[in-house]
């Protein structure tokens, strides 16, 4: 079974600008989770989707929004790009189910954004 | 790798020791908890688990053990070969949320 994977994997914007990434999770995998890894914050979750919905969402600020579509693919989009937007964006898909119960997720290889 | 800087925690070990890594945990809430290795230029690598109704749980060349007293995970690697050299992420997960809070990592170094 083939593992998530995220496009671009590189990605060289300027300030104020905006970029949109994307991941597709593991076959059959319900919930797409963002995370943002930085060397000075480490690794901060953005949010979570499922079946097209958003059900959990992180401490960071209006511009940076996602989506999921009907076949579970997610994209994530970041507006206004600042300097401090610098980093590893990483996207995560797990088997979980609609019930709560929490369930191993499986990270893609990441989306280095670097903002001039 | 793209995991944390300067403040990285670092372990080395000989070929062949054990190695064991530390987290602790924040959220008494928390009902699962994961590692993950970070090897340079990829994304976290699920290596164990364990949920909260588990004091200890074994893999292969890995055992985690959850001390829910303390708030204190460990994660003991056997027989360290070159390749277990990354950073290695605990990560705790609130209950009923699908969403990880990790640690600060822990940077291994393998000595030959």
């Amino acid at each position: 079974k083939a593992g998530v994977t995220q496009t671009p994997r590189y990605l060289i914007k300027t300030r104020g600008q905006q970029v949109t990434l994307s991941c597709s999770p593991i076959s059959g995998h319900r919930s797409v989770s963002w995370y943002q890894q930085t060397p000075g914050q480490g690794l901060q979750f953005l949010f979570e989707y499922f079946s097209e919905t958003q059900r959990n969402k992180g401490n960071f600020p209006g511009r940076f929004s996602g989506r999921q579509f009907s076949n579970s693919r997610s994209e994530m989009n970041v507006s206004t790009l600042e300097l401090g937007d610098s980093a590893l964006y990483l996207c995560a898909s797990s088997s979980l189910g609609a019930g709560g119960s929490t369930d191993t997720q499986y990270f893609g290889p990441g989306t280095r954004l670097t903002v001039l | 790798g793209e995991s944390v800087g300067l403040h990285l925690p670092t372990l080395s070990v000989q070929e062949g020791d054990n190695s064991i890594i530390n987290c602790a945990y924040s959220n008494s809430a928390s009902d699962y908890f994961i590692w993950y290795k970070q090897e340079s230029g990829k994304g976290p690598q699920f290596i164990i688990d364990i949920r909260s109704n588990m004091d200890k749980r074994q893999g292969q060349r890995v055992t985690v053990l959850l001390n829910k007293t303390v708030k204190h995970l460990s994660l003991q690697i056997a027989a360290t070969q070159p390749g277990d050299s990354a950073v290695y992420f605990c990560a705790e997960n609130l209950q009923g949320a699908q969403k990880l809070v990790f640690g600060q990592g822990t940077r291994l170094t393998i000595n030959p």
